[in-house]
């Protein structure tokens, strides 16, 4: 089972800023089928990039995947209030189980 | 639109079953694999099972087989998760998740339904 580690825990940003949320697995990705979601209190994840670096339907261009391989990063060019919320990536490509890393909550500083 | 409603959360003493229900509208149910995938309160999100869109095939977390099964009724429209033997730790928020493939990413989520394993 690939494990995923994220990292940091915590991204403490000020609006108009730049975040760079990194993740990293534990062995190669298959064909980079890695996705970032965000979630925000109370509410379900949301599919913001899948395939290491598309954006899903109807998610800003501020927000950006890139990586291969074991390491995937996940960029928010200039952040937004609303993007301040818990990111999670996740692995896909191979048979079930999918796994997740643990998440970065990105809090306005 | 792509709807996704889940029902059938509640409390339940450990030992106890639960049956959790989803109801898909907005898109060709069949043509799409399911998932379960659950948030234990404050933590981040795990795996729990998935099903391709014929029902033919299903698969499962190693923490939940055995005691959990997936199901879908696709003249329904519908996925089901069959909790028995429920344990504290099982206790969450359930969504269901639409996915491209049994493999494929998540494209779209419910929201929610919470079950709480407590005596």
């Amino acid at each position: 089972e690939i494990v995923l580690t994220q990292s940091p825990g915590t991204l403490s940003l000020s609006p108009g800023e730049r975040a760079t949320l990194s993740c990293r697995a534990s062995q190669s990705v298959s064909s980079n089928f890695l996705a970032w979601y965000q979630q925000k209190p109370g509410q379900a994840p949301r599919l913001l990039i899948y395939g290491a670096s598309s954006r899903a339907t109807g998610i800003p261009d501020r927000f950006s995947g890139s990586g291969s391989g074991t390491d995937f990063t996940l960029t928010i060019s200039r952040l937004e209030p609303e993007d301040f919320a818990v990111y999670y990536c996740q692995q896909y490509g191979s048979s079930p189980p999918d796994t997740f890393g643990l998440g970065t909550k990105l809090e306005i500083k | 639109e792509v709807q996704l409603l889940e029902s059938g959360g509640g409390l339940v003493q450990p030992g106890g079953s639960l049956r959790l229900s989803c109801a898909a509208s907005g898109f060709t149910f069949s043509s799409y694999a399911m998932s379960w995938v659950r948030q234990a309160p404050g933590k981040g999100l795990e795996w729990v099972s998935a099903i391709s869109g014929s029902g033919g095939s299903t698969y499962y977390a190693d923490s939940v087989k055995g005691r959990f099964t997936i199901s879908r009724d696709n003249s329904k429209n519908t996925l089901n998760l069959q909790m028995n033997s429920l344990r504290d730790e099982d206790t969450a928020v359930y969504y269901c998740a639409r996915r491209v493939a049994v493999a494929g990413r998540i494209e779209s989520w419910g929201q929610g339904t919470l079950v709480t394993v407590s005596s």
